[in-house]
């Protein structure tokens, strides 16, 4: 059964860190692209951030870049999302996507059930 | 620029058909997109792919009940015999170049 299973969600200050971690199941995580994808409450689907199949190359949403870090390490079949100088607004549901291609955006084709992440004081 | 747009919100009687739209933004209506759908409280669920001649591939476990096709630069998802757990939001997506990732607003579908 194909699964991707978010963690490392909570409640952070502004201006703190948090790491995220999505473990995949079911599928040969090496071969796929994967996403991170954010959803602030009561609002629609925000892409945070995008990782080849193999890791060279990362690409972000403008909101984030220089702040988060995607990154995975395929021995261990897991996603990672650092997360560095919160604001608020980061606060949001974080989803992790499977893409259904290694190295180019196509459809997400798999969803986890995603990571709560609020940033208050 | 790359931009999704959809209805905020539709509803059709159970056991009805419903067919809900994604309009991609001009010059881009050769773009395929994807169907995806969030029940409350739950995580998004890919339902399938839909290309510009509206060919589609479906996820694993959809149903027929669902179906996709394509005018121009508008996307459609038709929902037939509605049942109650269709109540959901439907978002689409799409991507450009430069791995660049767009989704439209969501559609809110209430089954009465």
């Amino acid at each position: 059964q194909v699964q991707l299973v978010e963690s490392g969600g909570g409640v952070v200050q502004p201006g703190g860190s948090l790491r995220l971690s999505c473990a995949s199941s079911g599928f040969t995580f090496s071969n796929y692209g994967m996403h991170w994808v954010r959803q602030a409450p009561g609002k629609g689907l925000e892409w945070v951030a995008f990782i080849r199949y193999d890791g060279t190359n990362e690409y972000y949403v403008g909101s984030v870049k220089g702040r988060f870090t995607i990154s995975r390490d395929n021995s261990k079949s897991t996603l990672y999302l650092q997360m560095k100088s919160l604001r608020p607004e980061d606060t949001a549901v974080y989803y992790c996507a499977k893409g259904s291609h290694g190295d180019y955006v196509d459809a997400f084709d798999v969803w986890g059930q995603g990571t709560m992440v609020t940033v208050s004081s | 620029q790359l931009v999704l747009t959809q209805s905020p919100s539709a509803s059709a009687s159970l056991g009805a058909s419903v067919k809900l739209t994604c309009t991609l933004s001009s010059g881009h209506s050769s773009y395929a997109i994807a169907w995806h759908q969030q029940q409350p409280e739950k995580g998004p669920r890919y339902l399938m792919k839909l290309n510009s001649d509206g060919s589609h591939s479906k996820g694993d476990g959809i149903p027929d009940r669902f179906s996709g096709s394509s005018s121009g630069a508008e996307r459609y998802l038709t929902i037939s015999s509605l049942q109650s757990d269709d109540e959901a939001e439907y978002y689409c997506q799409t991507w450009g170049a430069g791995f660049h990732v767009v989704f439209g607003g969501g559609t809110k579908l209430t089954v009465l």
